[in-house]
C-alpha cells in the first residue's frame, strides 16, 4: 500500500531535548516536505527536499533541521525544542508538480 | 507572494442540502490549486486540483471545484452533503516550485441531520 507514515504519533517532551521525528514513503517520490499546522493557521511549510541531499527552507523553518540522505527517509530534528513548537506535524511527499501525498501527523507537545 | 484566503472558518449545513466553500488566492501567475479535506484526527486528502485546462474540475467524494481567474477564486462545490462529509477543508496554491504549497486556514464544516 502507498503510503507515508510517521513516528512518533504523538510525543511529550520537556523544552531543549533533542527529538527527531522520522517519515518514510513507499512510493519512490523525489519531493518530500514537512508542515504545521496550527488552530486559526493553517498548515504553514517548514522544510522541503527536491530530492536526496538537496533541502530548503519553506515559511517557518526556526528552529528545526532536516536531511535527506535516502530517497524514502526525510527526518525532522528538533535540536532545542521550545513550547511554541508544540503542534501538529505533517510530512507529505509527491512525485512531480502533482498530488502530494500526506502522512497521518504528529502531535508534539514541548513543556 | 503566494496566499490563499478562505472566508469562512465554520460553515452548519444540513444533511442533503448543497455547499460551497470559498477560496480566492493570490498569485502572479497562473496557479496550481488544489482542495485537501482532514476528517477528526487524521491526514489530510486531495479532494481535487486544477492545473489548466478546463476551469470546471471534478474530485472525489462528489465534489467540484471551478477556477475563476477574474475572481481569484476556486471555490469548492458539492450539490447534496452527506454527514460523513463533515471535516475541515484547505484550500491550497502551488508557489514557484509547484511542489510548495500555501495553504489556507481551513473551514471546518458542520452537518446536522
Amino acid at each position: 500500500e502507498a503510503q507515508v507514515t510517521q513516528n512518533p504519533r504523538y510525543l511529550i517532551t520537556v523544552t531543549g531535548k533533542k527529538l527527531t521525528v522520522t517519515c518514510s514513503q513507499n512510493m519512490n517520490h523525489e519531493y518530500m516536505s514537512w508542515y504545521r499546522q496550527d488552530p486559526g493557521l493553517g498548515l504553514r511549510q517548514i522544510y522541503y527536499s527536491m530530492n536526496v541531499e538537496v533541502t530548503d527552507k519553506g515559511d517557518v523553518p526556526e528552529g528545526y533541521k532536516v536531511s535527506r540522505k535516502e530517497k524514502r527517509n526525510f527526518p525532522l530534528i528538533l535540536e532545542s525544542p521550545s513550547p511554541n513548537q508544540t503542534s501538529l506535524y505533517f510530512c507529505a511527499s509527491s512525485s512531480d508538480y502533482n498530488e502530494q501525498f500526506f502522512g497521518p501527523g504528529t502531535r508534539l507537545t514541548v513543556l | 507572494a503566494q496566499s490563499v484566503t478562505q472566508p469562512d472558518i465554520h460553515i452548519t449545513v444540513s444533511e442533503g442540502a448543497s455547499l460551497e466553500l470559498r477560496c480566492n488566492y493570490s498569485y502572479g501567475a497562473t496557479p496550481y490549486l488544489f482542495w485537501y479535506v482532514q476528517s477528526p484526527g487524521q491526514g489530510l486528502q486531495l479532494l481535487l486540483k486544477y492545473f489548466s485546462g478546463d476551469t470546471l474540475v471534478q474530485g472525489i467524494k462528489g465534489f467540484e471545484a471551478e477556477f475563476k481567474r477574474s475572481q481569484s477564486s476556486f471555490n469548492l462545490r458539492k450539490p447534496s452533503v452527506h454527514w460523513s462529509d463533515a471535516a475541515e477543508y484547505f484550500c491550497a496554491v502551488a508557489g514557484t516550485g509547484a511542489n510548495n504549497l500555501f495553504f489556507g486556514t481551513g473551514t471546518r464544516l458542520t452537518v446536522i441531520p
